[in-house]
């Protein structure tokens, strides 16, 4: 079935530098999302991505869709302590529109 | 801004006992899921359901899984005899309409713990 592998899985960065995480889909995707989980929080949407080679941002959130619709990356520039948390992708299945998620990367920041 | 929403928040039961998790979706949707992530694991799909009736589910929604909508506004999940393994958040979310573009809203999640 439809994998998306994602990495790293853990990330620990100092205050100020910057973070990516990179998302590979087995299938072309129709669609790529990215949530972000808080500590003991729940998925939160934070962007769709839908046109090959698509790039979006959010402030300091870069989000990027490759030209074959199969992988994507988020980046953010100076991270900050309130970007703590586990960012995943998920894309939907072909027939369906239940989300596969990545395994997700931990961002932890140092102040 | 509607929002899913979840109760109970946290529910602990004893292990081969009935647990029931209650979503209230956004009102407006039509398609709604369960979805569960055991403790620093990825979100998994459960099951999704349309029409009063389950559309997709996955192999870990097996015979003590069931769902039902029992009124127009709740959509449950009920376990029937309760594992250790099935400790888990139980997140249940919410689409507009069946369309791959269309964006699903989470609710804030169950905290299950078997002991």
């Amino acid at each position: 079935g439809q994998q998306v592998m994602q990495i790293p899985q853990y990330q620990h960065v100092q205050e100020g530098e910057d973070f990516t995480t990179y998302c590979n889909s087995s299938t072309t995707l129709s669609n790529i999302q990215w949530y972000k989980q808080r500590p003991g929080g729940h998925p939160v949407f934070l962007i769709q991505l839908v046109k090959s080679g698509e790039v979006k941002k959010q402030k300091r959130l870069t989000f990027q869709f490759g030209e074959a619709k199969k992988n994507s990356s988020l980046h953010i520039t100076a991270t900050q302590t309130t970007d703590v948390g586990t960012y995943f992708c998920a894309g939907p299945t072909e027939y369906g529109n239940k989300l596969v998620f990545g395994a997700g990367t931990i961002l932890r920041v140092k102040s | 801004e509607p929002e899913v929403t979840q109760t109970p928040s946290h529910q602990v039961t004893q292990m081969g006992q009935e647990v029931i998790l209650r979503c209230v979706p956004i009102s407006n949707h039509l398609y709604f899921y369960w979805y569960r992530q055991i403790l620093g694991q990825k979100v998994e799909f459960l099951v999704s359901f349309y029409n009063n009736e389950i559309s997709e589910k996955s192999e870990i929604f097996d015979d003590q899984f069931s769902v039902e909508r029992p009124d127009g506004s709740n959509f449950t999940l009920k376990i029937r005899s309760t594992k250790l393994e099935d400790s888990a958040m139980y997140f249940c979310a919410s689409v507009r309409r069946r369309g791959s573009t269309d964006t699903q809203y989470f609710g804030p999640g169950t905290r299950l713990t078997v002991l």
